[in-house]
């Protein structure tokens, strides 16, 4: 079946950089995009870009512009997000969600989420 | 401040139907798809609707969604108490070049 694996909890400085992995499988990984969308405690989701695995081309959110950084190594069906200069406000769950191919590109299945904390 | 309106709570007795609203502007749901997804306590989001109102594989019919004009809504028919979860609509922002959520509607089930 799907499945997407993140990465675990990580506790970080501010100032800080983080990297989180998910790992696809169970599908055709380079027929996907995969998203990022991270969730502050007690708020909404939200997105941070995607990255399409196949060129590696990305698309990020205007509000992360040159902080995150996503890519993806397909021999090991695995993509990352890297979000530098952290601060206390980045702590949040951070998610990877493939979309539905060509049906809709839209964050469809979702990983199991990862934690980050920010805190000095 | 999100883009996206949504009322924070809504709630019905088991049986009933419940309407949860998503208003946005012209930049996004006015012009692009709308979607709706569920989150469980302690779980990842669950797309319920997308493309306004698509139902993915595996989603019961007691779920439907519609929208006119920038506003949406989900409909939750025969109202269950598996259905207590918060609800978050989403959508394209051609303004923002980005995908928005709104603030989440938490569905009690009394």
């Amino acid at each position: 079946q799907v499945q997407l694996v993140q990465s675990g909890a990580e506790v970080k400085k501010p100032g800080a950089s983080v990297r989180v992995s998910c790992k696809a499988s169970g599908y055709t990984f380079i027929g996907h995009y995969v998203h990022w969308v991270r969730q502050a405690p007690g708020q909404g989701p939200e997105w941070m870009g995607w990255i399409n695995p196949n060129s590696g081309d990305t698309t990020y959110a205007q509000k992360f512009e040159g902080r995150v950084t996503m890519t993806r190594v397909t021999f090991i069906n695995t993509v990352y997000m890297e979000l530098s200069s952290l601060r206390s406000d980045d702590t949040a769950v951070y998610y990877c969600a493939r979309d539905q191919g060509h049906v809709d590109t839209a964050p469809y299945m979702w990983g199991q989420g990862t934690l980050i904390t920010v805190s000095s | 401040q999100s883009v996206l309106t949504q009322p924070p709570s809504a709630s019905g007795t088991p049986g009933q139907r419940v309407t949860i609203s998503c208003s946005g502007s012209t930049s996004n749901v006015g012009s692009n798809y709308v979607y709706w997804y569920q989150q469980l306590p302690g779980s990842a989001p669950k797309l319920l609707i997308y493309k306004d109102d698509q139902r993915p594989s595996g989603v019961p019919d007691q779920f439907s969604g519609s929208k006119s004009g920038i506003s949406a809504s989900l409909a939750i028919s025969g109202l269950r108490s598996e259905a207590e979860a918060d609800y978050y609509c989403a959508s394209w922002d051609d303004s923002l070049a980005g995908y928005v959520f709104g603030p989440g509607t938490k569905v009690s089930v009394l």
